[in-house]
């Protein structure tokens, strides 16, 4: 199965919102609302900033939110802080009983 | 707090067999479906198995399906992946990762909380 796709890179300066996308098929992103998205910083494990396409766990700022249309998810962060900095990764579960991941999106703070 | 701990990785031929395990700690590990991820060095996540959190149910990525075994032992809060005739391209940080809720259903959670990983390196 190949990966879902993410842009490789997005930027932005402090202040604005981003949007990072995830495209996927109907046996994915557009079939199941089971749409995460992760935060990694270099050297560290990955950090989950939202599940089930736009639930925030305990702790995630709400400048992080999320959304799907059709076989595309969005992750969009507002308000862009330094510390945001950082790579994005999505992930969904398919109708092939597995969990797939995009490629990953580098998020430059300018 | 949760604890997930890694262990077992190294560096090891092509064809060779290696198994990999993760401490659990902090939590009822009989409650909870547990994941693994791997990471190639420079590269993004891949999803490597699932196993439910009676070990009952277990799915493989297409990548080591037949080869891979995930597989628990709840009276050592232990998860294990047993990889064999390991290849070249399984060279990568593996973690292993906890769902947030107990007794949920599989494959609908995704994991929540991670360990530090171990690496695996694959080369002759």
């Amino acid at each position: 199965q190949s990966a879902l796709t993410q842009p490789p890179s997005v930027s932005g300066s402090p202040g604005q919102s981003v949007t990072i996308s995830c495209t996927g098929t109907s046996s994915d992103v557009g079939t199941y609302n089971r749409v995460s998205w992760y935060q990694q910083s270099p050297g560290t494990a990955p950090k989950l900033i939202i599940s089930e396409i736009s639930n925030r766990p305990s702790g995630v700022p709400d400048r992080f939110s999320g959304s799907t249309s059709g076989n595309t998810a969005s992750l969009t962060i507002s308000g862009l802080q330094a510390e945001d900095e950082a790579e994005y990764y999505c992930s969904s579960y398919t109708t092939s009983s597995t969990l797939l991941f995009g490629g990953g999106t580098k998020l430059t703070v300018l | 707090q949760v604890q997930l701990v890694e262990s077992g990785g190294g560096a090891v031929q092509p064809g060779r067999s290696l198994r990999l395990s993760c401490a659990a700690s902090g939590f009822s590990f009989s409650t909870y479906n547990m994941h693994w991820v791997r990471q190639a060095p420079g590269k993004g996540l891949e999803w490597v198995a699932v196993i439910s959190n009676d070990g009952t149910y277990k799915y493989y990525a297409v990548s080591v399906k037949g080869r891979f075994t995930i597989s628990r032992d709840s009276s050592k809060n232990t998860l294990f992946l047993q990889m064999n005739s390991l290849r070249t391209e399984d060279t990568a940080v593996y973690y292993c990762a906890r769902e947030e809720y107990g007794f949920g259903d599989l494959l609908y959670q995704p994991p929540h909380y991670w360990g530090q990983g171990t690496l695996v390196s694959v080369s002759s």
